[in-house]
């Protein structure tokens, strides 16, 4: 089974719509993280959550919403998608004090936005 | 801010050498750094990690050296073969924040 399961894997979309991806982790982790790797393969973290609360924002606009209903899940909504979204987003997962080796990451998600 | 870089965005070896792969970070406050391989369409995927308070670690084919003194990683891979064809990134762990900080990422090719 797929410890980190990101859906849907491609998203084409126009700007200006709104779309959701979602993650689902399997490790029993309680923290679990959104990243985005943008045209030149940096990554950057956007979000973390532990135990369904927001524990980091790194000054993403607020068109990005993560939803975490429960330790397992972390969804990630935005709203009037522009161009500059487009990018690979990657959901992580580990468990939080523990730091080593910790962090399992899912496939990504390619969206692109036209 | 603080961020974690690499030298190198491509490096390009023949099978059968060993492969060096260096990072350099600014945080000095640093005591965790991860290296991470990342293949085509998939996730960042951990191959091995170092503590502050050691200098070197080695695991299957692959040994990071860390200098602190110079604020400085490697990864060295021995006797590369064409399945280490991918993106190596060196992260930095800050545990009580509970996030990790990526470098820009050094592609490697593995040539026949």
């Amino acid at each position: 089974d797929t410890a980190v399961s990101q859906t849907p894997k491609y998203l084409v979309t126009q700007m200006g719509n709104d779309k959701s991806i979602k993650c689902e982790q399997n490790l029993g982790h309680d923290t679990m993280y959104w990243y985005k790797q943008d045209s030149k393969k940096f990554l950057k973290i956007m979000f973390s959550y532990n135990n369904k609360e927001l524990i980091i924002n790194e000054t993403v606009p607020n068109r990005f919403s993560p939803k975490s209903p429960d330790k397992a899940h972390l969804n990630l909504h935005i709203n009037s998608l522009e161009l500059g979204d487009s990018a690979v987003y990657f959901c992580a997962s580990s468990q939080f004090g523990t730091g080593e080796a910790g962090y399992t990451f899912g496939s990504g998600t390619r969206l692109t936005v036209v | 801010g603080e961020s974690v870089g690499l030298h190198l965005p491509t490096l390009s070896v023949q099978e059968g050498d060993n492969s060096i792969i260096n990072c350099a970070y600014s945080n000095s406050a640093s005591d965790y750094f991860i290296w991470y391989k990342q293949e085509s369409g998939k996730g960042p995927q951990f191959i091995i990690d170092i503590r502050s308070n050691m200098d070197k670690r080695q695991g299957q084919r692959v040994t990071v050296l860390l200098n602190k003194t110079v604020k400085h990683l490697s990864l060295q891979i021995a006797a590369t073969q064409p399945g280490d064809s991918a993106v190596y990134f060196c992260a930095e762990n800050d545990d009580a924040a509970s996030k990790l900080t990526f470098g820009t990422g050094t592609r490697l090719q593995v040539t026949l």
